[in-house]
């Protein structure tokens, strides 16, 4: 299974500041198709997970434009550029490359 | 709009079997997968497996293979996920997600599952 590592597993953030997380995955995720299948996901508090981005880069519908995605192969970053109340939560990679699907540990940003 | 509903809360025993329901509205149905993940309390995402609603074809986690059975009723487009022999660390949320956008793209609300004697 591909494993993914997440880092911090906490990230105190002040708001208006930026917010970074990456996410390391054990092997490639270059699918065989040419395509890098790594989203991000968000959960607020008592909510299921929501899809940020998709496919390292790509905003999914209704998503702000504070969240941007940026990597390749094995090395993915998820970064928040000013970051409002509403975006507390924990924040998840995920890769959909091959089977099993697998996800990071979740990284909790939280307001300083 | 797309959505997800699934199910109530259950409270089962252990060794006993549990079936969530998902239903799905607001889309062709025969169009998606669906995934199936689950959340223990406090704990990060775990994927057990996903159902093509179109053909009944399965992939599950190697975790969960011979413990867990997807299907589907596609005049009522709803997927049914179905746990056997539930241990205490069975307890969790389920969430059923439709596989999209080369991700998980809606989110039912999740199940919650708790397991106790």
């Amino acid at each position: 299974d591909i494993v993914m590592t997440q880092t911090p597993l906490s990230s105190p953030v002040t708001l208006g500041q930026p917010a970074s997380i990456s996410c390391r995955s054990s092997q490639s995720l270059v699918h065989s198709d040419g395509n890098t299948y790594l989203s991000w996901l968000q959960q607020r508090p008592g909510q299921p997970p929501r899809l940020l981005i998709y496919k390292i880069s790509n905003r999914f519908s209704g998503v702000p434009d504070r969240f941007s995605g940026s990597g390749a192969g094995t090395d993915f970053t998820l970064k928040i550029s000013r970051v409002e109340a509403e975006d507390v939560g924990v924040y998840y990679c995920m890769q959909s490359t091959q089977f099993p699907r697998t996800f990071g540990q979740g990284t909790k940003v939280e307001i300083k | 709009q797309v959505q997800l509903v699934q199910s109530g809360a259950e409270v089962k025993k252990p060794g006993a079997s549990v079936k969530v329901s998902c239903k799905a509205s607001g889309y062709t149905f025969s169009d998606y997968y669906i995934h199936w993940v689950r959340q223990a309390p406090g704990q990060g995402l775990e994927w057990m497996g996903w159902v093509n609603p179109n053909t009944g074809g399965t992939v599950y986690a190697q975790k969960f293979q011979g413990r867990v059975t997807t299907t589907r009723d596609t005049s009522l487009s709803i997927v049914y996920m179905e746990l056997s022999g539930l241990k205490f660390d069975d307890t969790a949320v389920y969430y059923c997600t439709r596989g999209a956008s080369s991700s998980c793209d809606h989110w039912g609300q999740g199940t919650l599952v708790t397991v106790s004697s």
